[in-house]
């Protein structure tokens, strides 16, 4: 069992909806991410946090907007979105700073998104 | 832009045999490398991971071997089971760029026959 929870697991929305997907770690990790998958394709990186704050945009649209309430949370609030932002959303997070001992990703098991 | 890729896309193998799975990446400055399991519906799932220090690590069942000369990661699964069925993404990170930036592979469907 992952240890990244993500809600909802699917979620069919409207292009003029505003929709949010949340994500939760209880593992102490201070970097969380947002990933996009498509079909048959590698995960791309959207954004990351690092100690409740945004560290990398990899130029995603506006229309995702990320928020880290606290050190344990991660949302993607999603607003106007498009038919080719349908995809897998994965929240992953990860061990931070000098200290960290291995660079790996503990990836959640993804909210599947359908836009209509 | 540089990236990680792989030389085959699907693979097909009998139960008990053993699979590999390679990976080629291009970034010279990678120093830290992810092999990942994807199942079907399912987050990808960490395997081995190896720093480039390294030439060669093993866990269960799972081997990792790293050519910095040619720039190129393979994947060993011994004696392969039906449960290893999965797509297998290589990663790479350059840390002194970001720590962050974990860059995947194209990934590799594994197809085990019973």
């Amino acid at each position: 069992d992952t240890e990244v929870t993500q809600t909802p697991k699917h979620l069919v929305m409207g292009m003029t909806n505003k929709k949010s997907l949340k994500c939760e770690q209880h593992m102490g990790h201070r970097a969380m991410y947002w990933y996009k998958q498509k079909a048959k394709k590698p995960p791309e990186l959207m954004f990351v946090y690092s100690y409740e704050k945004l560290s990398i945009n990899e130029s995603v649209p506006s229309r995702f907007s990320p928020e880290c309430p606290n050190s344990s949370l991660l949302n993607l609030h999603l607003h106007a979105l498009q038919p080719e932002d349908s995809a897998l959303y994965l929240c992953a997070s990860s061990q931070e700073g000098g200290d960290r001992v291995t660079g790996e990703l503990f990836f959640g098991e993804g909210s599947r998104l359908t836009v209509l | 832009g540089e990236s990680v890729g792989l030389h085959l896309p699907t693979l097909s193998v009998q139960e008990g045999d053993n699979s590999i799975i390679n990976c080629a990446y291009s970034n010279s400055a990678s120093d830290y490398f992810i092999w990942y399991k994807q199942e079907s519906g399912k987050g990808p799932q960490f395997i081995i991971d190896i720093r480039s220090n390294m030439d060669k690590r093993q866990g269960q069942r799972v081997t990792v071997l790293l050519n910095k000369t040619v720039k190129h990661l393979s994947l060993q699964i011994a004696a392969t089971q039906p449960g290893d069925s999965a797509v297998y993404f290589c990663a790479e990170n350059d840390s002194g760029g970001s720590n962050y930036k974990l860059t995947f592979g194209k990934g590799t469907l594994l197809t085990v026959n019973p």
